[in-house]
């Protein structure tokens, strides 16, 4: 089973700032089948990016991802206030598919 | 406008059991795989079942195998998840996805609000 750990655990940025979020595996994931979470609370999850770096559909270009073989990143360009929230990694390229615990990013 | 609406959960006794029905609408049902992904009060989300858009294969997180049992009926645009020999371990928000492919790709593209299964005595 890949094991993803994200860092840092909280994040405290103002509106406008630049978000960079880590999600690091214990093996490589394959074909960089790496996909990033938002979620709000009492809400379920979104799609964001999948593919490493493919934005999901109607997310906005403030958001991209990077990254392959073990080391992916999340990048937020300039934080708008719906943005903060928890944010989560996870793999598909292997059975059973992983998630990170997640970073929250929080208003400062 | 896809859309994908849980229920089922409820309160029940360690030991017992509870089946997740999911309606969903909006697209090529038979066409997509699905999942059930839980979230523990508090914690992280965890792949739970997978079944293809034929439902021919599936596929099981070991903390269920053997004890929940994942379905589909193509004809009625739903998708189950048959939970036995429920645990305290198996309190958690259950909520059905959509993959964004046709086979057990793991790529969730849209969650259904989720439905909660508190296993208590």
């Amino acid at each position: 089973e890949i094991v993803l750990t994200q860092s840092p655990g909280t994040l405290s940025l103002s509106p406008g700032e630049r978000a960079t979020l880590s999600c690091r595996a214990s093996q490589s994931v394959s074909s960089s089948y790496l996909a990033w979470y938002q979620q709000k609370p009492g809400q379920a999850p979104r799609l964001l990016i999948y593919h490493a770096s493919t934005r999901a559909t109607g997310i906005p270009d403030r958001f991209s991802g990077s990254g392959s073989g073990t080391d992916f990143t999340l990048t937020i360009s300039r934080l708008e206030p719906e943005d903060f929230a928890v944010y989560c990694c996870q793999q598909y390229g292997s059975s059973p598919w992983t998630f990170g615990q997640g970073t929250k990013v929080e208003i400062k | 406008e896809v859309q994908l609406l849980e229920s089922g959960g409820g309160l029940v006794q360690p030991g017992g059991s509870l089946r997740l029905p999911c309606a969903a609408s909006g697209f090529t049902f038979s066409s997509h795989g699905m999942s059930w992904v839980r979230q523990a009060p508090g914690k992280g989300l965890e792949w739970v079942s997978a079944i293809s858009g034929g439902g021919g294969s599936t596929d099981y997180a070991d903390s269920v195998k053997g004890r929940f049992t994942i379905s589909r009926d193509n004809s009625k645009n739903t998708l189950y998840l048959q939970m036995n020999s429920l645990r305290a371990e198996d309190t958690a928000v259950y909520y059905c996805t959509k993959d964004k492919y046709s086979g057990n790709g793991g790529l969730f593209d849209y969650w259904g609000q989720g439905t909660l299964v508190i296993v208590s005595s």
